[in-house]
């Protein structure tokens, strides 16, 4: 199986910021990448998909990049309905697996 | 608008199956491939299955194989999953969702819209 390793585990941010977080997979998955943001008790929310291509309805504030093993996913001018867990799912094989998530907090 | 809905879950002991529904609303299930995505509480996500729109190419976690039984409705724009032999470490919230098509060999799917959960809890 594919593992997916997400970092920063948890990341300290405030209202305005700009961060960055980061995801490697263990082998080659191309651009078979896509990001998720989940809010406590909440189904997730598809953000990106193909690494980089925004889900329809998606702010441009989000935005995705890299192939291969390495992406990243950035978000700008950070809002409080920002703050959540965000995960990332490579679906280049199978089992599809996902990252273990990065949890965006209010410094 | 896209809607999914998932019902069915529920309080069940070790041993014993139960049956997922997810409705769809805003399309079609027949176009779609639709996946299952579990979460054990506090925990983080986890992906259990793929079926194709056709209905005939299917994917599933190995963790999940031999136990769990996916089909689609298309009459009633209803997904199913039954899952057997439960286990304490099945529980959690399992979302359906649907998956736009890759085009290649295999066909690969990303997922778009999400439902909102359904709770299972195995305990004796």
């Amino acid at each position: 199986d594919i593992q997916m390793t997400q970092s920063p585990s948890s990341l300290s941010a405030s209202v305005g910021d700009r961060v960055t977080m980061t995801c490697r997979a263990s082998q080659d998955i191309r651009k078979s990448l896509a990001w998720f943001q989940q809010k406590p008790g909440k189904a997730p929310k598809s953000l990106i998909y193909a690494a980089s291509t925004l889900q329809s309805g998606v702010p441009s504030k989000f935005s995705g990049s890299g192939s291969g093993t390495d992406f990243t996913l950035t978000i700008n001018s950070l809002q409080p309905e920002d703050f959540a867990t965000y995960y990332c799912q490579q679906y280049d094989s199978y089992p599809y697996t996902f990252g273990q998530g990065t949890k965006l907090e209010v410094k | 608008q896209v809607q999914l809905v998932e019902s069915g879950g529920g309080v069940v002991q070790p041993g014993t199956s139960l049956r997922l529904s997810c409705v769809v609303s805003g399309f079609s299930v027949g176009d779609y491939a639709m996946h299952w995505v579990r979460q054990a509480p506090d925990k983080g996500l986890e992906w259990v299955a793929v079926l194709a729109y056709d209905g005939r190419n299917r994917f599933t976690a190995e963790s999940l194989k031999g136990r769990i039984t996916f089909s689609k409705d298309n009459s009633k724009n209803t997904l199913h999953l039954q899952l057997d032999s439960l286990r304490p470490d099945d529980t959690g919230t399992y979302y359906c969702a649907r998956g736009r098509v890759v085009v290649g060999a295999p066909p690969r799917y990303y997922v778009d819209y999400w439902g909102q959960g359904t709770q299972v809890t195995v305990s004796s």
